[in-house]
């Protein structure tokens, strides 16, 4: 597609359970970043990959967030045990330069 | 760490004013971009800034690299209330030798229009 593609676009999950969030970025675009934001803050940052590796993954906040990408393209953010303070909207942007493009994001409620 | 400390938080303005909001950093860096966030949207990335002093504008838009590389603002002229959103600036940093970028992003500025 032109843009960058998230799914699914909401997301409700018990606590508790693991839940996979996928970010599609623009083709040809060697960076990929994770963001999550919090009802009414700014933009926190999760990881970075560029090609399928990780050079910064200092923002993941607990052990139970983990991210990879495979062939330079998809990406999918996984949360194990979910819990009530993980729900946020999580971002995707990918860039081939310094400009990066957002996703729409993906809503994640855990009730 | 890096600090980017945006302001004004949030703006109330009446339709048709003028609009000033600004960021600043604790450290020097390459490029400022200021991107907008509609409710329930990603954000978009409005104007890219690459050198001290550079002035860009994108239609009512008007953002410059501050002299010093330490600052950045943003202006939109005639407001409408499209105009509405949260605006986020952000600079970049390269990771060492990867020729790659990291984004740090400021906490935004909410703008309200009133018609």
């Amino acid at each position: 597609g032109a843009g960058v593609s998230q799914s699914p676009s909401n997301k409700v999950t018990e606590k508790g359970k693991d839940v996979e969030l996928r970010c599609d970025p623009i083709s040809g675009h060697t960076a990929l970043y994770w963001y999550r934001q919090s009802l009414g803050q700014g933009l926190e940052f999760l990881i970075y990959f560029q090609g399928n590796s990780a050079p910064d993954k200092s923002g993941l906040p607990s052990d139970r967030f983990s991210a990879e990408r495979t062939g330079g393209s998809v990406s999918t953010l996984t949360i194990q045990r979910t819990q009530q303070e993980d729900s946020a909207v999580y971002l995707c942007a990918s860039s081939l330069y310094r400009e990066a493009f957002f996703g729409q994001g993906t809503r994640l409620t855990v009730v | 760490g890096q600090q980017l400390n945006q302001s004004p938080q949030s703006m109330f303005i009446q339709e048709g004013e003028d609009v000033s909001m600004n960021c600043t950093s604790s450290s020097i860096f390459n490029t400022w971009l200021w991107y907008k966030q509609d409710p329930g949207e990603g954000p978009v990335l409005l104007i890219a800034l690459y050198k001290a002093g550079e002035l860009t504008s994108n239609g009512r838009l008007t953002a410059q690299f501050g002299i010093t590389r330490k600052d950045s603002f943003l202006n939109i002229s005639a407001s409408i209330p499209s105009d509405v959103g949260i605006y986020f600036c952000t600079h970049t940093r390269t990771y060492s030798g990867a020729g790659s970028y990291q984004l740090t992003f400021g906490k935004g500025t909410k703008l309200s229009v009133i018609p």
